[in-house]
């Protein structure tokens, strides 16, 4: 089955202790990407790549960083967490593609992170 | 400021009545994407539409895509218990590397 796979999908922690939310796909996309969904706010994008050892920052990268060294996986790295990062997160990936966005994004089921 | 403005920002009606969601932008995007998004899981793509004027069925939901590209609507027939969830529209323009941006989302309840 073609899926996004996120782990873990709830996670509580300590203000400071560095954590890493881990995304797979096993649909051979080019593109990934992170969010995060708070109420009012709707999804921000945090940081994306276009392929292995390309990631770029979006929207609210800040507090946040990424790596895409295989091109199935892009984990998601709070290496101090502070409590405004507790959000839903999601990661979401696509195919590649030239002149208007013609593909969907495949989501993960989302990991709720509390940051106490 | 949000790019795309989404109203209204929560329904809720009866089963079998009709309803339109709207989404706007001062913004023109080469496409357009709706997802519809139910509690505890990720968004699911519906629809993407990249023509100006372009107006695409699926079942029940019809979307249009406006005629300048800034804009579009989502509109369900006869709405079942079913079709309750968070739709949330979403734009991409070519020179942004073709970067989702979504609206904060319409909260649909229908009820039985």
């Amino acid at each position: 089955e073609a899926q996004v796979t996120q782990n873990p999908r709830y996670l509580i922690t300590v203000t400071g202790k560095k954590l890493t939310v881990t995304c797979s796909q096993n649909m051979n996309h080019e593109y990934m990407s992170w969010y995060r969904q708070d109420p009012g706010l709707g999804l921000r994008q945090i940081y994306y790549s276009m392929n292995v050892e390309v990631t770029d920052k979006g929207d609210v990268p800040e507090g946040y960083k990424v790596s895409r060294k295989e091109k199935r996986n892009f984990p998601l790295i709070l290496e101090s967490p502070s409590p405004n990062q507790t959000s839903l997160y999601f990661c979401a990936s696509r195919q590649a593609t030239t002149g208007p966005l013609n593909y969907g994004y495949t989501f993960g089921s989302g990991t709720r992170l509390t940051v106490v | 400021t949000q790019l795309l403005e989404q109203s209204p920002q929560f329904l809720s009606i009866q089963e079998g009545e009709n309803l339109t969601v709207y989404c706007n932008s001062s913004s023109v995007f080469s496409s357009l994407q709706w997802y519809r998004q139910e509690p505890g899981e990720g968004p699911v793509l519906l629809v993407t539409v990249v023509t100006g004027g372009e107006v695409k069925k699926l079942k029940r939901l019809t979307f249009q895509f406006g005629d300048a590209r800034k804009d579009s609507s989502l509109h369900i027939t006869a709405a079942q218990p079913g079709d309750t969830g968070l739709y949330l529209c979403a734009g991409a323009k070519e020179t942004s590397g073709s970067r989702l941006t979504f609206g904060e989302g319409t909260q649909l309840t229908v009820n039985p």
